[in-house]
């Protein structure tokens, strides 16, 4: 069955550590994103990527780094800088970017609590 | 840019009573419209989407939704309630630049 998979579910960090969150999807699709969900306030566009080896700031990137090297993966690292990292993170792909092709399918979304 | 409104953060009806949850668009050219269903510590699944062919948009589980230009809204409802409705529900746009989400309306279904 094609779809996206993130690990881990769930994930503890100490503070001032580095965390990275994996994302891998086997839909072939170019486009990949990462939101951050809070309580009350939906979701924000951390970073996104319409193809391997380029990718976009989203409205909240700061403390946050990506990488895309395959199509197939778009790991995103919380990094020490990120003020308030204690979010649900999710990630998503679409065959492509801008319309006809962004439909976003979803991965089960990774919980990160900073301790 | 596009952005949503999604009018109730928090939404309640009794098991068998109609759903509707409401959602108003801006946006600078024809939109596209999408409405996703988030169950708890899971991610969003898409329940239908419009882009222009039909106004009335039928999705799964039941759920349906209008695009009425003249109203800018893409309001999702559903006839009857069932209580495995209960959940939080997202819309979004496209149209110039990325998809944009709204807040998110939880659904609350009384037995």
């Amino acid at each position: 069955d094609g779809g996206i998979t993130q690990s881990p579910k769930y994930l503890f960090r100490k503070e001032g550590q580095n965390v990275t969150l994996s994302c891998e999807q086997n839909l072939n699709h170019d486009a990949m994103y990462w939101y951050r969900q809070d309580p009350g306030q939906g979701l924000r566009l951390i970073y996104y990527s319409q193809i391997v080896n380029d990718f976009q700031k989203g409205d909240i990137a700061e403390g946050y780094s990506v990488s895309r090297e395959k199509k197939e993966s778009f790991p995103l690292t919380v990094t020490s800088a990120q003020k308030n990292p204690t979010a649900f993170y999710l990630c998503a792909s679409s065959i492509g970017f801008g319309r006809d092709k962004d439909t976003q399918y979803f991965g089960p979304g990774t919980r990160l609590t900073v301790l | 840019a596009q952005s949503v409104t999604q009018l109730g953060s928090h939404v309640s009806v009794s098991e068998g009573a109609l759903v509707l949850l409401r959602c108003n668009y801006s946006s600078s050219v024809p939109p596209y419209l999408f409405w996703y269903v988030q169950y708890p510590n899971q991610g969003l699944q898409l329940l239908l989407k419009y882009t222009s062919a039909a106004t009335l948009v039928k999705g799964i589980n039941g759920f349906e939704a209008e695009f009425k230009k003249s109203e800018t809204s893409f309001h999702l409802t559903k006839p009857s309630a069932h209580m495995s409705d209960a959940a939080e529900y997202f819309c979004a746009v496209s149209g110039v630049g990325d998809m944009r989400f709204g807040a998110g309306t939880r659904l609350t279904v009384k037995p």
